[in-house]
């Protein structure tokens, strides 16, 4: 959507490189969500933030929310094949029982 | 647990058909949605519902249509498919509050339109 705008649209790196994915948005961010979605599949749930500031890890990914509650990135360290898939942020912007999500981030890695 | 349960996976259509994708939930949820993914533009929210006999329109609702007869079930309609309906659709539910982190996805239905 237009409301969420995810960079990069794709993303090629070798193995064991650390990469960054960013999503931005013009509104605040209520409640920001990163989804892996691996190629034909549905969407696997990564990480909420919802606080100013925040930052959360799972294993080797990071994500973060700004203070102002309008951009956040995710980020992998030393990534490996497993890693590759689409990345999408998505976003509660305070419209009532509607959810946003950004344009997606392909992401390959190079053994 | 089933989770969330699409159908069919794969689709072809002509032009001018209908057809219905199913979906189905046993998570008791009562928030569901549709969304389509086309390239570049990530997932566009098309109906959504918030409990049995409530739905509403999203971001792309034209040319579709759902309804909420029971809890479980949301299923969505395409009255006379368009080329400009080739698209992955998705169907996800949700407990209600915090969307983002209750929003579980079935797998998808790759439907093309000639």
């Amino acid at each position: 959507s237009q409301e969420l705008e995810q960079s990069p649209q794709s993303l090629i790196v070798q193995e064991g490189k650390n990469l960054t994915i960013n999503c931005t948005s013009s509104k605040t961010l209520y409640g920001l969500y990163w989804y892996k979605q691996k190629y034909g599949e549905g969407l696997i749930f990564l990480m909420m933030l919802q606080k100013g500031g925040e930052e959360k890890s799972h294993e080797k990914i990071t994500a973060k929310l700004d203070e102002k509650k309008q951009q956040s990135s995710l980020h992998i360290t030393a990534s490996q094949p497993s890693h590759a898939g689409i990345y999408l942020c998505g976003a509660d912007m305070g419209d009532f029982n509607k959810f946003y999500f950004g344009s997606g981030t392909k992401l390959n890695v190079k053994p | 647990n089933a989770g969330v349960t699409q159908t069919p996976k794969f689709q072809v259509l002509k032009t001018g058909q209908s057809m219905t994708l199913q979906c189905a939930q046993d998570m008791n949820h009562e928030y569901m949605s549709w969304y389509r993914q086309d390239p570049g533009m990530g997932l566009r929210l098309i109906h959504y519902s918030v409990g049995a006999g409530i739905t509403d329109q999203g971001e792309v609702p034209n040319g579709y249509n759902v309804s909420r007869s029971t809890t479980e079930d949301f299923p969505l309609r395409l009255l006379s498919a368009a080329p400009s309906q080739t698209s992955v659709y998705f169907c996800a539910s949700s407990s209600g509050a915090g969307w983002g982190e209750k929003l579980f996805f079935g797998s998808g239905t790759q439907l093309s339109v000639l």
